[in-house]
């Protein structure tokens, strides 16, 4: 069975512009949280959606961040605008509930210039 | 609020000596599940184990063993007879079973493992 699917693997791309982040759990999955990963901050919870809708997004650094989940197969993290700041490591995993093992994408390594 | 703490940033072992990370968390919550993760120098994220707070039984997978302690808020890992292959950083993490926080994964700073041959 395919494991949590990432896209893209590597994202370099210039401040200013705007970056999308793409996510397909497991099938049959029915939570799904994104991470950002910095060595400063660790790993960071941004959001999670439970049965496609947002449970929290406190974790969300600013407004400049959204998260849609507009079906069970399917999620996107934007950045818009992107700042240097924002370069991490982006991990989308998802699990069969809120309390299972949270299973991990491969990441996504965002570089902003 | 919940908090998990890895205390140790590295460790460093020669491969088949034991090694023991630590790991200790808080909650107010009575019921919450432990977890224990791996990420080897490729970046993906390894699910290794899950405890929840009502299960104190210690637990033994090949050469990785799990003690849970919930009188002193510990849920400590043993990799036995250590290997190259082990090294990675090791993240320890809490799920509390509340309204406010279902689903939130606290996740400790993790601690970096280096074998060397």
């Amino acid at each position: 069975d395919a494991g949590v699917i990432q896209s893209p693997r590597h994202e370099v791309t210039e401040m200013g512009q705007e970056v999308t982040l793409r996510c397909k759990p497991i099938s049959g999955h029915n939570s799904l949280f994104w991470y950002r990963q910095t060595m400063m901050r660790g790993l960071e919870l941004l959001i999670y959606f439970n049965n496609n809708v947002p449970i929290d997004d406190s974790g969300m650094p600013e407004d400049r961040f959204s998260a849609k989940m507009p079906n069970a197969s399917f999620s996107t993290l934007k950045i818009q605008p992107s700042e240097p700041r924002d370069s991490a490591v982006y991990f989308c995993a998802s699990s069969f509930t809120s309390i299972q093992p949270q299973h991990f994408g491969d990441g996504t390594r965002l570089s902003i210039l | 609020a919940q908090k998990v703490t890895q205390a140790q940033t590295e460790i460093s072992v020669v491969e088949k000596e034991d090694v023991t990370l630590d790991c200790v968390y808080e909650t107010r919550d009575t019921t919450y599940y432990l977890f224990w993760y791996k990420q080897p120098p490729s970046g993906e994220l390894v699910f290794l184990i899950r405890r929840n707070s009502f299960d104190e039984q210690n637990e033994i997978s090949g050469r990785y063993s799990w003690n849970f302690q919930k009188s002193t808020s510990s849920f400590n890992f043993t990799i036995t007879a250590s290997q190259v292959v082990d090294s990675a950083v090791y993240f320890c993490a809490l799920s509390a079973v509340t309204t406010d926080s279902w689903g939130k994964f606290q996740f400790g700073a993790g601690t970096q493992v280096v074998v060397t041959p």
